[in-house]
């Protein structure tokens, strides 16, 4: 049974910094990952969406990178904002295509200090 | 968001009474998916379905039915409710195998 973790749970820093995000997965045969964000009381949003034939996708001051031999993924955000205080969702899906949904891990809940 | 919206968006039920959610796209997509996102659990698959009335089982699909009778609606019902399904639950649409997933903006279901 695929496992995503990630870490931290949780992260407090000042605005302004560059800071990484981490996600694990125990079983590498994915299809892709996508990471997204969720803000408190509201719906996901996808964020970036890497195929597993792909290393990394970027926008704006996102990046995420996929290393599926290791079983890593993370985030990268750039000169941080306090408008990017949210929750982080980092999620898989299997090997042979989307049709059975995605595995998430329990996300890293990130706040930015104006 | 767009294309694929639930109702309702908010609901208080009684235990045992039977409650049907529903997610509404308007992509034409294929594959349709049942979430529910508890604290300590983060968000996990409940029914999905990958066609008209093609459905199967998530991993936490007891006390829950799914219906698809047509490509844009996806009925989620729980046929007795009970506290333990108090939760947010999350309807999301796929295209296609290597496309990437969009969800709807949940359901907040409270059973007292």
């Amino acid at each position: 049974k695929q496992e995503v973790t990630q870490i931290p749970a949780a992260l407090s820093v000042p605005e302004g910094e560059n800071l990484v995000l981490n996600c694990s997965f125990t079983d590498s045969a994915i299809y892709n990952l996508q990471w997204f964000r969720q803000d408190p009381g509201k719906g996901l949003t996808s964020l970036l969406l890497i195929q597993s034939s792909q290393r990394e996708q970027t926008s704006g001051r996102l990046n995420a990178s996929l290393d599926k031999s290791s079983g890593r993924s993370t985030l990268y955000i750039a000169a941080s904002q306090p408008g990017d205080s949210a929750t982080y969702l980092c999620a898989v899906s299997r090997s042979g295509g989307g049709a059975d949904g995605l595995t998430f891990g329990k996300g890293t809940h990130l706040i930015i200090q104006p | 968001d767009a294309g694929i919206t639930q109702s309702p968006r908010h609901k208080v039920t009684e235990t045992g009474t039977p409650v049907t959610l529903r997610c509404h796209q308007t992509e034409n997509h294929r594959y349709m998916y049942w979430y529910r996102q508890d604290p300590g659990h983060g968000l996990r698959l409940i029914h999905y379905s990958y066609g008209v009335k093609d459905t199967d089982k998530g991993e936490v699909s007891d006390g829950y039915s799914v219906s698809r009778s047509k490509t844009e609606d996806f009925l989620l019902t729980l046929e007795s409710a009970t506290s333990s399904q108090t939760s947010v639950y999350f309807c999301a649409i796929s295209g296609a195998e290597n496309y990437g997933y969009t969800f709807g903006s949940g359901t907040r279901l409270t059973v007292v």
